[in-house]
Formats: C-alpha cells, sequence, structure tokens
C-alpha cells in the first residue's frame, strides 16, 4: 500500500516569491493534515480536513497561507508571499476520519517537503 | 490544554549500550501518549502508542516505553541500541475523549548512536 506521498520533497525559493506543496493521501483515508515543523522543533498542526471541508485552520496563518482539497483526495498548500521565516519542513498526515466514539485514529506522515526562503 | 517537555535535546551513546530518551507531559485530562521517529529526510514513524491497559508498551524495532500517571512522564527506553537507529525522536499527547483532539508533539530528542 502506498504511503502519504508529497511533492516537492525539496524547493528553494526567493522571498515575496509564492509556493505550492501538494500532498497525495492514504487511499482511504478521508482526514487529512499539514504540519509545519521548524528546525529543532516537532511538527505544529496547520489545518486539518474532513473530507474537503477544513475543521481546524486555526493555526493557519491567513493573511499568506491557504490550502485547499477540493475533492476530498489530494491537497495543496501555498504561500504568497514567501518570507523568510517560513523556512522549515511542510508534513502532510493522513487519517481514517472520526466517528461516533472513535477518539484515537493514527496519523501516518509523508516524508515532507523542505522550503528554503532565500 | 496539553503539553510536552522532551527533557533531553541530544542523546550520544555507543552501539549495543542501553538508551531512555525522557519524556514529560503536563494535561489536566487523561491522555493518549505517543513516540514516534523521523530518520533523516523523512517523515514520522509511529513506534509505539499508549492509549489503555498495561502502562508497560512495546513498539517497534526493540523499543518500549512505560506510562507512570503520578509523574505524568512516558520514557522511551531500548536496551540495546544499533547504529540504524540514529534519528530524532518526538513524544506526542493528544486528550482521550470521543471525536478529533489535537496531537501535541515534543521538540524532539536527537539520538546519536556511535560505534
Amino acid at each position: 500500500e502506498a504511503g502519504v506521498v508529497q511533492s516537492p520533497r525539496y524547493k528553494i525559493i526567493e522571498k515575496k516569491q509564492p509556493v505550492a506543496f501538494w500532498c497525495n493521501p492514504i487511499s482511504g483515508h478521508n482526514t487529512l493534515y499539514w504540519y509545519l515543523q521548524n528546525l529543532g522543533q516537532g511538527p505544529e498542526l496547520l489545518i486539518r480536513y474532513e473530507n474537503e471541508e477544513a475543521v481546524d485552520d486555526s493555526q493557519l496563518p491567513k493573511d499568506r497561507f491557504s490550502a485547499e482539497r477540493l475533492k476530498g483526495v489530494d491537497s495543496t498548500l501555498k504561500i504568497q508571499p514567501a518570507e523568510l521565516g517560513d523556512s522549515a519542513v511542510y508534513l502532510c498526515a493522513s487519517s481514517f476520519g472520526f466517528s461516533g466514539g472513535s477518539s484515537y485514529n493514527e496519523q501516518f506522515f509523508g516524508p515532507g517537503t523542505r522550503l528554503t526562503v532565500l | 490544554a496539553q503539553s510536552v517537555t522532551q527533557l533531553d535535546s541530544q542523546v550520544p551513546v555507543f552501539e549495543e549500550a542501553p538508551v531512555e530518551l525522557r519524556c514529560n507531559y503536563s494535561s489536566s485530562v487523561s491522555v493518549y501518549l505517543f513516540w514516534y521517529v523521523q530518520y533523516p529526510n523523512q517523515g514520522l514513524q509511529l513506534l509505539l502508542k499508549y492509549l489503555s491497559g498495561s502502562t508497560l508498551v512495546k513498539g517497534i524495532n526493540g523499543f518500549e516505553a512505560e506510562f507512570n500517571k503520578s509523574q505524568t512522564s512516558f520514557h522511551l527506553r531500548k536496551p540495546s541500541v544499533h547504529i540504524s537507529d540514529t534519528a530524532e525522536y518526538f513524544c506526542a499527547v493528544t486528550r482521550r475523549g470521543g471525536g478529533y483532539n489535537k496531537l501535541i508533539f515534543g521538540a524532539g530528542t536527537r539520538l546519536a548512536v556511535h560505534p
């Protein structure tokens, strides 16, 4: 079974340029997460989707960041314009959805996109 | 809210020696606890989890962890490490309960295994 796929794996851009990251979750997983991982820190949730609905985007800096998951499968995270402080690893994860009394569904992580903003 | 403190940012150890990576958490409610491993240039992989039951949890690659509610700790141990265990290890916590609860990660511990 294929895991979570992310592309590109590495991206170098100059500040003020736009950038986009793509994620394809594990087949059948209707919950998708985008995480930000700064150097020397653990991942922090940016946004969570249940199917095509963004159900938790409270940590997404909406002035420059946007995300979409139009058909409830793959997703794109965009930064426009990028700033020096956006240099980090952007991780995508997916899991089965939450229903009834289920309170834990394992998240499976992709390899991440390492962004360098010059 | 929950928080996680990983007490060591780096742990150097020689091959075949035992290792313990320390994790303390803070929460006013019951929690689930996890350890993830991140190899260089890869995503996170779940090593083990504590959901309920026995406080000693065994995971992949010979790792185990013990949940200590009174000390709010969830330390990760391995009796004999290999060079291939060199990686970043993250402790994580989420609130126990119905529906989705956010996964909160510690800052990570870099395990460096030397020959």
